[in-house]
């Protein structure tokens, strides 16, 4: 079983609308993650949340908002989606107690998101 | 923001041949990872380095942490048709904590049969 999963794998929605992408993981890690994959530019960082109380803003949170509703699950929400968020949505997780010897990020398979 | 730069984009081999690609930086890290993606999957870890000059083999694959702390290689040998993906390096910076990975652009691998 996969330790990291995401719903949906897939989504086509329009522009204007609100939709949710799911994370939940059985790593019993700490620390969540959620990135944004363009072709040619990478991933880059949209929200991190290092507990359920803590939520941190990265690279390019604009028009996105999360919720850490447990330790094992974090979700991300477009509020009003638009073309320019069509892109891969990838969640990962890390261990804050490995941080002292180097803490390396897990991911899960991801979400294609397509907005009309 | 910061970036690595990896390089090249793209390869294009022959099945049997050795690859090698590389990522470096302006600035020092304290970690680098090496992910393997495949079409519609997500990144899969293939080999973390923490220690300057540290390197890590996972089976035919070998990285290793450059000794100026701005650098890291991995080499595939004998390469094989499932060998096929992006491969992308991650670092984090020096001071910086776990959010502050850095990723490459990737780089291509085809191999031709």
């Amino acid at each position: 079983d996969a330790d990291v999963t995401q719903t949906p794998r897939n989504r086509i929605t329009k522009t204007g609308k609100r939709i949710m992408l799911e994370c939940s993981q059985t790593k019993g890690h700490d620390r969540m993650y959620w990135y944004r994959q363009d072709p040619g530019l990478g991933l880059r960082l949209i929200y991190y949340s290092f507990d359920v109380k803590d939520i941190n803003k990265g690279e390019i949170s604009d028009g996105y908002s999360v919720s850490r509703q447990a330790q094992a699950k974090f979700s991300l929400s477009l509020e009003s989606a638009i073309p320019n968020q069509t892109a891969l949505y990838f969640c990962a997780t890390s261990d804050s107690m490995t941080s002292g010897v180097g803490e390396t990020q897990y991911f899960g398979p991801g979400t294609r998101l397509l907005v009309l | 923001g910061q970036q690595l730069n990896q390089s090249p984009q793209s390869m294009f081999i022959q099945e049997g041949e050795d690859v090698s690609m590389n990522c470096t930086s302006s600035s020092i890290f304290n970690t680098w990872l090496w992910y393997k993606q495949d079409p519609g999957e997500g990144p899969v870890l293939l080999i973390a380095l923490y220690k300057a000059g540290e390197l890590t083999s996972n089976g035919r694959l070998t990285a290793q942490f450059g000794i100026t702390r701005k650098d890291s290689f991995l080499n595939i040998s004998a390469s094989i048709p499932s060998d096929v993906g992006i491969y992308f390096c991650a670092g984090q910076p020096l001071g910086q904590g776990a959010q502050k990975l850095v990723f490459g652009q990737g780089t291509r691998l085809t191999i031709n049969p």
